[in-house]
């Protein structure tokens, strides 16, 4: 089975700070990579898919890069409404999240 | 407008059997597939199955052999049936619309905890 390894596993940053977060697959995934958030008592919403497409809606603040095995999410300038948990999901072989990200403002 | 909702019951007795519905609207269950996935208390997710739009399932190898997912698509509906639940299995349950890899729709969850 495939790991994913995502860090940190708790990010504090301002308002306007760029973030990054990051997924390291244990084996190459080529490019099926997902990034969702999710924010307090909601279901996880869609980022980007396949690595770096950006979903309908998603403020082009987010942005996803990577290949093969190491794999980032940055945020260019974080918003207060950005405060959420960030999860990876590989989809390369069977589904494998990624632990999570907890992303407040400092 | 693409929706997918959870219903069960809230609290299932230890190694009974769980079953939850997922009922979805604004897309054709024959057209599109459905994942389950799984999220304990303060934890990450798990994904557990998926039912596809021809009708054949695969499952998380960790569950296989406790879990069944099955469809009646003129209800538009998808379950879940998981036996032997332990306290483990308390979590929220979630159906997502899936396709290509993509999880791009999601059903509120569904709180279950196994307790006695």
């Amino acid at each position: 089975d495939i790991q994913m390894t995502q860090s940190p596993s708790f990010l504090s940053a301002s308002v306007g700070d760029r973030v990054t977060i990051n997924c390291k697959a244990s084996q190459n995934i080529n490019r099926y990579l997902n990034w969702y958030q999710q924010k307090l008592g909601e279901a996880p919403k869609l980022l980007i898919y396949n690595a770096n497409s950006l979903q309908t809606g998603i403020p082009s603040r987010f942005s996803g890069s990577g290949s093969g095995t190491d794999f980032t999410l940055t945020i260019s300038s974080l918003q207060p409404e950005d405060v959420a948990t960030y999860f990876c999901l590989q989809h390369n072989s069977w589904l494998t999240f990624g632990s999570g990200t907890k992303l407040e403002i400092k | 407008q693409v929706q997918l909702k959870e219903s069960g019951p809230g609290l299932v007795q230890p190694s009974q059997t769980l079953s939850l519905t997922c009922t979805v609207s604004g897309f054709s269950l024959t057209s599109n597939s459905v994942s389950w996935v799984r999220q304990p208390p303060g934890k990450g997710l798990e994904w557990m199955g998926a039912i596809w739009s021809g009708g054949s399932t695969d499952y998380n190898s960790a569950l296989k052999s406790r879990l069944s997912i099955s469809r009646d698509t003129s209800k538009s509906q998808v379950f879940l049936k998981m036996n032997s639940l332990q306290t483990e299995d308390t979590a929220i349950y979630f159906c997502t619309r899936f396709g290509l890899g993509v999880m791009d729709a999601w059903g509120q969850g569904a709180s279950v905890t196994v307790s006695s």
